[in-house]
C-alpha cells in the first residue's frame, strides 16, 4: 500500500503557482520523498526528490516540513502542459530487492486557461 | 532518441493466447523494472532486474507472468494464457542505480497497452 496521502484532484490557473500537498506521516528517517508525474497516455516522469532539505530544480521545488511528515511540490508558473497526475512516493533504495516504486492514486492537477 | 523504448505499443489478443513484450532500457542503466497500470490506478510494481539478475519477482501477479533479461540488456515480459483481467498498460523503467547511492531516478518507457478480448 502507498505510504502517502494526496488529494485526488486540484485545479490551478495558468501562470499561477501550483502547490501540491502530500502527507507521509509514517516516513522513516532514511526514506526519501520522490515526485513523479504522468501526462495522459505517457509513462511517468521523474520531477524531483529530497530527504530533509528543500530542493529546487528546473521543473519544480520541493518543500519538506521539519518533521518530514508532509511535503509540498511547487510548480512556480503552471502551464497547460503541466496538466497531469502527480504522484508523491516515499522510497528507500536498499541496494537490492524490492526496489520498485509504490505509487498511490496521485493528484490529478488540471491547469485552467 | 536514447530513452526507454517498448514494443509493441499496443497489443490486442484473444483470451488464452500468450503475449510477449519487449523493453529496451537506456544503454548504461543496469536496473530494469516492470510495472502494470490499470485504469484510474497508479503503476503497480511487478519485478526488477539488476543487470541480468532478477532480484525481485514475488510481486509478479501469477505464475502466468515471467520476465527475462538475458545479457543484462533488453528485457521481455511474457504472459501465458492471457485473461481479460490482464488488460492493462505494461510499463518498463530503467535506472542507473548503484548500491548506497540515491540515484534511483527511474526513466519510464511509453508502455505497451494490452487488450485481452
Amino acid at each position: 500500500d502507498a505510504k502517502t496521502t494526496q488529494p485526488p484532484s486540484m485545479d490551478c490557473a495558468e501562470g499561477r503557482a501550483a502547490n501540491l500537498p502530500c502527507n507521509h506521516s509514517t516516513i522513516s528517517g532514511n526514506e526519501y520523498v520522490y515526485w513523479y508525474r504522468q501526462i495522459h497516455s505517457q509513462g511517468p516522469q521523474y520531477i524531483i526528490h529530497g530527504l530533509k532539505n528543500n530542493e529546487t530544480n528546473e521543473m519544480a521545488s520541493l518543500i519538506i516540513t521539519e518533521d518530514r511528515k508532509s511535503s509540498t511540490l511547487i510548480l512556480p508558473h503552471a502551464t497547460l502542459r503541466d496538466t497531469a497526475v502527480y504522484y508523491c512516493i516515499v522510497f528507500l533504495d536498499s541496494g537490492g530487492g524490492a526496489d520498485g516504486l509504490t505509487f498511490g492514486k496521485g493528484t490529478h492537477l488540471i491547469i485552467q486557461p | 532518441d536514447t530513452g526507454v523504448s517498448q514494443d509493441p505499443r499496443h497489443k490486442i489478443t484473444k483470451r488464452g493466447q500468450n503475449v510477449t513484450f519487449r523493453c529496451d532500457p537506456i544503454s548504461e542503466h543496469n536496473r530494469l523494472y516492470w510495472y502494470r497500470q490499470t485504469l484510474g490506478q497508479g503503476p503497480e510494481f511487478l519485478t526488477y532486474f539488476q543487470n541480468e539478475a532478477q532480484l525481485e519477482k514475488s510481486r509478479l501477479l501469477s505464475n502466468r507472468f515471467s520476465a527475462e533479461r538475458p545479457k543484462g540488456s533488453f528485457s521481455t515480459l511474457e504472459i501465458q494464457r492471457t485473461e481479460q483481467g490482464d488488460s492493462a498498460m505494461y510499463l518498463c523503467a530503467s535506472s542507473l542505480g548503484a548500491s548506497g547511492l540515491q540515484q534511483n531516478e527511474q526513466f519510464f518507457g511509453p508502455g505497451t497497452r494490452l487488450t485481452v478480448l
